[in-house]
């Protein structure tokens, strides 16, 4: 049972246009939402986040976008780089329980020069 | 600033043998992670601890998975036996404390045949 989805395994985007990623949650108790990125044979590292407080939180070229009530969140990059061609994983977590993140399955993103 | 530190890199074993993933976190962190990454499950949490203690093995899949942290340098996971559907790229993560920003190292992939 999937409690955090990304539904587009893959997304191909050209240089200096949007890169917009999505991803939905079902559990209504996650107030902390995070996207992690991915280089291949490396680790996750940390992106950006943000607090079920807000709905929209901005860093750089990366915004995310929060709708808590349809349990939806995106992450727009713009302008895409061929650099932010990765893996970009959403996640959730309950800050009032053991705070544990759950992961979507990721998008894969391929920015074309 | 070493990083998250995890070994061996790459693993191949047979069907029934034991396979020890080993993770050094980062100075001074407090919470260690496991988790899998396969393409259907996205990066599932296997288990994670908080001061050296296991606060969540929820994750883990079955009793042939254990996880140990002797110490707050250095935590093991181990498969005993491992079986072909284990094949997965096995990941460990450090935070200063549950909910903070987790640092993952490069992970460990493991192949059984």
């Amino acid at each position: 049972d999937q409690q955090v989805k990304q539904n587009s395994p893959s997304l191909s985007v050209q240089e200096g246009r949007i890169s917009i990623l999505n991803c939905d949650y079902t559990n209504s108790m996650f107030d902390y939402f995070l996207w992690y990125k991915k280089y291949p044979a490396e680790g996750p590292t940390f992106l950006i986040s943000i607090s079920s407080i807000k709905d929209k939180n901005e860093d750089g070229r990366f915004t995310v976008f929060l709708n808590k009530s349809a349990k939806h969140l995106s992450l727009h990059i713009v302008p895409s780089q061929p650099g932010d061609s990765a893996v970009y994983f959403c996640a959730a977590s309950d800050a009032s329980g053991t705070y544990k993140y759950i992961f979507g399955t990721g998008t894969r993103l391929k920015v074309l020069a | 600033d070493a990083g998250v530190i995890q070994s061996p890199r790459h693993e191949v074993t047979e069907m029934g043998q034991e396979v020890t993933l080993r993770c050094k976190p980062i100075s001074g962190h407090n919470s260690l992670f496991w988790y899998r990454q396969t393409m259907m499950r996205g990066l599932e949490l296997l288990i994670y601890f908080n001061n050296n203690v296991p606060i969540d093995d929820s994750g883990m899949p079955e009793d042939r998975f254990s996880a140990k942290m002797p110490n707050a340098s250095f935590s093991t996971l181990k498969i005993q036996p491992s079986e072909p559907r284990d094949s997965a790229v096995y990941f460990c993560a450090s935070s200063f404390y549950p909910g903070d920003e987790q640092f993952f190292g490069p992970g460990t992939r493991l192949t059984v045949l």
